[in-house]
């Protein structure tokens, strides 16, 4: 149990475009979920917090305007990269709560953007 | 403010032991423990709770010491499988989710 997916793993874009991340937990609900960026080498920061039927709570410093979080349902969550830029090249990474103090992580998904 | 892990990194040869350490600076409510492979999303290990618990499974367990706002895991008897990337996650209280991850300890396993 507690499995969370993410669609796509990879994706290439170039520089300008939007990308669309989902997150889906696939055997239980989530009210919250919780959407992290990982650097090469470099630890996983959490960069928002997306609740089922409200506005997302993004941390100090990442641009709501640029990632845009929508929490449609109780299984899924997605994750808007607008117009991105080679720097918003990461590795970004979900994860959801099946119960109290526990996440379960997604397999994450590698952005390149050319 | 990200809890410091230490080491940053450390080699072994299977069946050695290892400690690793968590740090922060506020006061935390729970620390878990996870293990990430190169390219591939962190697999939970443990969580424990305010209260200086000890929890453990199979060879690897780990402690938490509230007062100190630390704490550490234990590796035994290690296995090649055990090699990857360790982060502790922290809760600062109650009414909250957030994981806020430590800098990471990075653990490679040799034959």
């Amino acid at each position: 149990g507690a499995v969370v997916s993410q669609h796509p793993s990879r994706v290439i874009c170039k520089s300008g475009t939007s990308v669309k991340i989902e997150c889906r937990s696939l055997d239980f609900q989530a009210t919250t979920m919780f959407w992290y960026r990982q650097f090469p080498k470099q630890s996983l920061m959490l960069m928002a917090t997306s609740n089922e039927g409200s506005k997302a709570t993004y941390e100090q410093g990442v641009e709501k305007d640029k990632f845009l979080i929508n929490h449609a349902s109780l299984t899924l969550s997605t994750l808007t990269v607008a117009s991105a830029h080679p720097e918003d090249s990461s590795f970004y990474i979900c994860s959801a709560e099946p119960g109290i103090d526990e996440q379960y992580f997604g397999p994450g998904t590698r952005l390149t953007v050319t | 403010q990200q809890p410091v892990q230490s080491p940053q990194a450390v080699i072994l040869r299977e069946g050695e032991d290892a400690v690793i350490n968590c740090s922060s600076s506020k006061a935390l409510y729970s620390v878990h423990w996870y293990r990430q492979k190169h390219g591939e999303a962190p697999v939970f290990l443990m969580i424990l709770l305010k209260g200086g618990e000890q929890k453990g499974h199979e060879k690897i367990s780990a402690s938490f010491n509230e007062k100190k706002q630390q704490s550490s895991l234990y590796l035994t008897a290690s296995q090649l499988s055990y090699s990857g990337t360790y982060f502790c996650g922290t809760v600062l209280g109650r009414n909250t989710d957030k994981l806020i991850f430590g800098t990471g300890t990075r653990l490679q396993v040799f034959p």
